[in-house]
């Protein structure tokens, strides 16, 4: 239902980082997105689209509606190489894409 | 400051039941918060398998259909899954985790707090 690309991306700090997720079909606004690092439980960045969850820093932005949703980091920080997941709730059951790994270039 | 912490066995036999605890901490059981279970693996990745909430309701993944329990003990501040009939396919890492409802949009809602989460493997 959830199809996130790239799968994986090379990037450097200070880079501009853009991530999408497409459903397949209209999801509204109802996509949350994720960042997971190595041996830890996922950490929720954004919800509902485009709000940035308490305390995570702003050069984390979504945006999207219906079916096509993006994530942009502004300028990429060492802390920022990870994997991220969106996730949507428009329907049960709730399901995550499949991840974007973000690598240092 | 809530935290979640997962617990129960990390070995379970093929055809037997799976059962696992989270214990909360930092808010009560009977918050808003539905109590939910998320499982990851390789194969399958970030899998949503169900949800509580302190009021009875339920939601579960159609994939677990017959499987799946989820209960809370408001007493103890915890909350369990039991998974039975256990194939490899269970092998994966669990999670608890919190999700809650958006103060100024109902509508959204989104996991906020989630346990270090506890590797289970299903092997003989």
């Amino acid at each position: 239902q959830m199809t996130q690309s790239p799968s994986s991306l090379s990037a450097s700090v200070g880079d501009r980082v853009t991530i999408t997720c497409q459903a397949n079909r209209d999801m509204r606004t109802y996509l949350n997105w994720y960042q997971q690092t190595p041996g830890q439980a996922p950490k929720l960045l954004i919800y509902a689209a485009s709000n940035l969850e308490a305390g995570v820093p702003s050069r984390f932005s979504g945006s999207g509606s219906g079916t096509d949703f993006t994530l942009t980091i502004s300028s990429l920080q060492p802390e920022d190489f990870a994997t991220y997941y969106c996730q949507q709730y428009d329907i049960v059951p709730v399901t995550f894409g499949q991840g974007t790994r973000l690598e240092i270039k | 400051q809530v935290q979640l912490q997962e617990s129960g066995p990390r070995l379970v036999r093929p055809s037997g039941p799976l059962s696992l605890t989270c214990a909360v901490s930092g808010v009560s059981i009977s918050s808003p918060n539905w109590w939910t279970w998320v499982r990851q693996s390789p194969e399958m990745g970030l899998e949503w398998i169900g949800e509580m909430h302190h009021n009875g309701n339920r939601n579960s993944n159609p994939s677990f259909d017959g499987r799946l329990t989820i209960s809370l003990d408001k007493s103890k501040n915890v909350f369990s899954l039991k998974l039975t009939s256990v194939t490899a396919a269970d092998t994966a890492l669990y999670y608890c985790v919190s999700r809650r409802i958006d103060d100024v949009n109902p509508e959204a809602y989104f996991f906020d707090n989630w346990g270090p989460g506890t590797l289970v493997t299903v092997s003989s």
